[in-house]
């Protein structure tokens, strides 16, 4: 089944312990990006990525980073979490730029 | 800069009136443009998206959208709600005059069908 995946779905922590939120599709997509998604602001793009090794910042990419280093993974890391990162946070796919994006299932993360 | 502006954030309908989702849209190029809908507790869901050609663009469900250059609007539209349309809808914009790829959505509608 074609489908992007991400884990966990729901992580609880503390500020300033590094965390990585995983995310994978099977579809051969070039195109990945994570968002996140607050009440009343929609969804903020943090990073792209257009191809393996190829990655770059979206809207709010402050206090997150990412890699590419294999065509089907695109991971989330937060060095230092801070509450105001606490959100609902989605990775999508698309064959190329943006076209057609498929999301995953949603990571809800809350930092206390 | 590319933005989206999604002008209710709120629209109630009774099931069977038509369903209307407002959307603009600000680029400095031309615009590829989606509609994205999430139902409560799940990911989101392509609807439909305007790349280029024909102005009225049908996508699934039922749904439609007519991309209107002049007034930089891409309203979603459907002739007859249903109880189960009731979610939340994004619009995303990308300007394909940017050298980016950078993908823009708006703040969300919340549509509530009313049997």
């Amino acid at each position: 089944e074609a489908q992007v995946t991400q884990n966990p779905r729901y992580l609880i922590t503390v500020t300033g312990k590094k965390l990585t939120v995983t995310c994978s599709q099977n579809m051969n997509h070039e195109y990945m990006s994570w968002y996140r998604q607050d009440p009343g602001l929609g969804l903020r793009q943090i990073y792209y990525s257009m191809n393996v090794e190829v990655t770059d910042k979206g809207d709010v990419p402050e206090g997150y980073k990412v890699s590419r280093k294999e065509k089907r993974n695109f991971p989330l890391i937060l060095e230092s979490p801070s509450p105001n990162q606490t959100s609902l946070y989605f990775c999508a796919s698309s064959l190329r730029a943006p076209d057609t994006q498929y999301f995953g299932p949603g990571t809800r993360l809350t930092v206390l | 800069a590319q933005s989206v502006a999604q002008p209710e954030d709120q629209v109630n309908v009774a099931e069977g009136n038509p369903l209307t989702v407002k959307c603009t849209y600000s680029v400095s190029g031309n615009p590829y443009l989606f509609w994205y809908v999430q139902y409560p507790n799940r990911g989101l869901q392509f609807l439909l998206k305007y790349i280029t050609g024909d102005n009225l663009v049908k996508g699934s469900y039922g749904f439609e959208a007519e991309f209107n250059k002049s007034q930089t609007s891409f309203h979603l539209k459907k002739p007859s709600a249903l109880v189960s349309d009731s979610a939340l809808y994004f619009c995303a914009v990308r300007d394909a005059g940017r050298s980016d790829y950078k993908l823009s959505f708006g703040a969300g509608t919340t549509v509530t069908v009313r049997a």
